[in-house]
């Protein structure tokens, strides 16, 4: 799976947009980019994810370039609530249970009052 | 029920104990995760189930003991634990979609073990 890179940290107002980038060079034609977040002391938690075309959900939207080397996540109104670590992870999307998510360091955005 | 839950919340356990970890989803999934979280780093992949087999370990030593005994349910058994095993363990659950198509994970809140 391909290797992503990340800010190692982030700020944000509340109630502005906080735009995440993410950074996979290497990554291949049949690799998913997978957005997760990680509140303190809480499991991880599936945001978002796309191939080719830009997604949106009620949580965020993924941006994802035409040559799909970085990617971008933005929550649109960030609120206190989103201070949390965000995962960015390139894989293939297997079959049958061979699902192995590999985290990296994340990036660790704060949202400022 | 979109939930992972995990029993117990916290434990401390002796080198020399033995213990369980407990995960239990009833979304219907059929493939469920042991990942393993030291402090201030990324969640590590431990074993894979897919439909009650045990598909995936990653080289974990054999001190730790995963079970899947049916669909829903998916234990870790612990003995012989060192004091650098402790950590949050966290389970996950996914559907299993042949082909394309991207299976989210679904975590539970984790257990977080004390090893002394």
């Amino acid at each position: 799976d391909a290797k992503t890179t990340q800010p190692t940290s982030m700020d944000c107002a509340e109630g502005r947009a906080a735009n995440l980038p993410c950074n996979h060079s290497t990554i291949s034609g049949n690799e998913y980019v997978y957005w997760y977040r990680q509140i303190h002391s809480q499991g991880p938690q599936y945001i978002i994810h796309g191939l080719k075309n830009n997604e949106t959900n009620e949580m965020a939207s993924l941006i994802i370039t035409e040559d799909r080397k970085s990617s971008t996540l933005i929550l649109p109104h960030a609120t206190l609530r989103d201070t949390a670590v965000y995962y960015c992870i390139v894989r293939v999307a297997r079959s049958f249970g061979n699902e192995k998510l590999t985290f990296g360091t994340g990036t660790r955005l704060t949202i400022i009052p | 029920d979109t939930e992972v839950t995990q029993t117990p919340k916290h434990l401390v356990m002796g080198m020399t104990n033995k213990k369980s970890l407990k995960c239990e989803q009833h979304m219907g999934h059929r493939a469920m995760y042991w990942y393993k979280q030291k402090a201030k780093k990324p969640p590590e992949l431990m074993f894979v189930y897919s439909y009650e087999k045990l598909s995936i370990n990653e080289s974990v030593p054999s001190r730790f003991s995963p079970e899947c005994p049916n669909s829903s349910l998916l234990n870790l058994h612990l003995h012989a634990l060192q004091p650098e095993d402790s950590a949050l363990y966290l389970c996950a659950s996914s559907q299993v979609r042949g082909g394309q198509g991207a299976n989210e994970q679904f975590f539970g809140p984790g257990t977080r073990l004390t090893v002394l």
